[in-house]
């Protein structure tokens, strides 16, 4: 069975920091990648999405990731944080035998600090 | 023009009552979804419905029934709530028979008192 693994619990920045979170998965035929945002109190949002082609994929709000096959990492990055992207951060997983099922990592919690 | 949309948003109940969730997407996906997020944050799939037809089905209790009258709409209904089944439950729906993007919906949080 796929497995997410996000290496952070909770990271805590202060505003301007660059910004790293890591993420794993076990599956090592063809994937599609996500990172989910989730701010408090809402909904999952998609920030970014990789299917296929250049493996460094950007989304919205500054957020870039790179796919690393022979890691198999997809982690997640932003130069410089902002206060408002203080939310739980989710990757996600979408391959192999399981397709149409997301399988999610833990989670991040990103607290930036004014 | 909610994309994915969930009714209630929240949903307080007894012990051994029977709830219904509603799901509704105006996407035009195929596909539609159930997530459950426990009270640690991690979410796990419970059921996967492509063009009314149940196509994922994980080991979820069977007080737990999708019902899914027309694409645009998946509903869950569960019987004989217990206190485990506290969650917020997300709605998902995605194209292309589940290969494409998932949008989820605002989600509803249950609680079982």
């Amino acid at each position: 069975a796929q497995s997410v693994s996000q290496h952070n619990h909770h990271v805590i920045l202060s505003e301007a920091a660059s910004l790293e979170l890591g993420c794993n998965y076990s599956y090592g035929g063809t994937v599609n990648l996500f990172w989910y945002v989730q701010y408090p109190g809402q909904h999952l949002q998609l920030l970014l999405k990789y299917f296929s082609g250049d493996p460094l994929v950007k989304g919205i709000k500054g957020f870039e990731a790179e796919f690393i096959k022979s890691k198999f990492s997809f982690n997640l990055r932003k130069p410089s944080v902002q206060w408002s992207d203080t939310a739980e951060y989710f990757c996600a997983v979408n391959g192999g035998t399981s397709y149409g099922k997301l399988t999610f990592g833990q989670g991040t919690i990103l607290t930036v600090h004014p | 023009d909610t994309a994915v949309s969930q009714t209630p948003k929240y949903l307080v109940t007894q012990m051994g009552n029977d709830k219904s969730i509603k799901c509704e997407q105006n996407l035009g996906h195929d596909t539609m979804y159930w997530y459950k997020q426990d009270s640690k944050k991690f979410l796990k799939i419970m059921f996967s419905y492509n063009n009314k037809e149940l196509i994922i089905n994980e080991t979820v209790p069977n007080r737990f029934s999708p019902k899914s009258p027309d694409k645009a709409h998946l509903n869950l209904h569960i019987n004989s709530l217990e206190l485990g089944d506290s969650a917020v439950y997300f709605c998902a729906s995605s194209q292309r028979s589940g290969r494409g993007t998932q949008y989820f919906g605002p989600g509803t949080r249950l609680t079982v008192l």
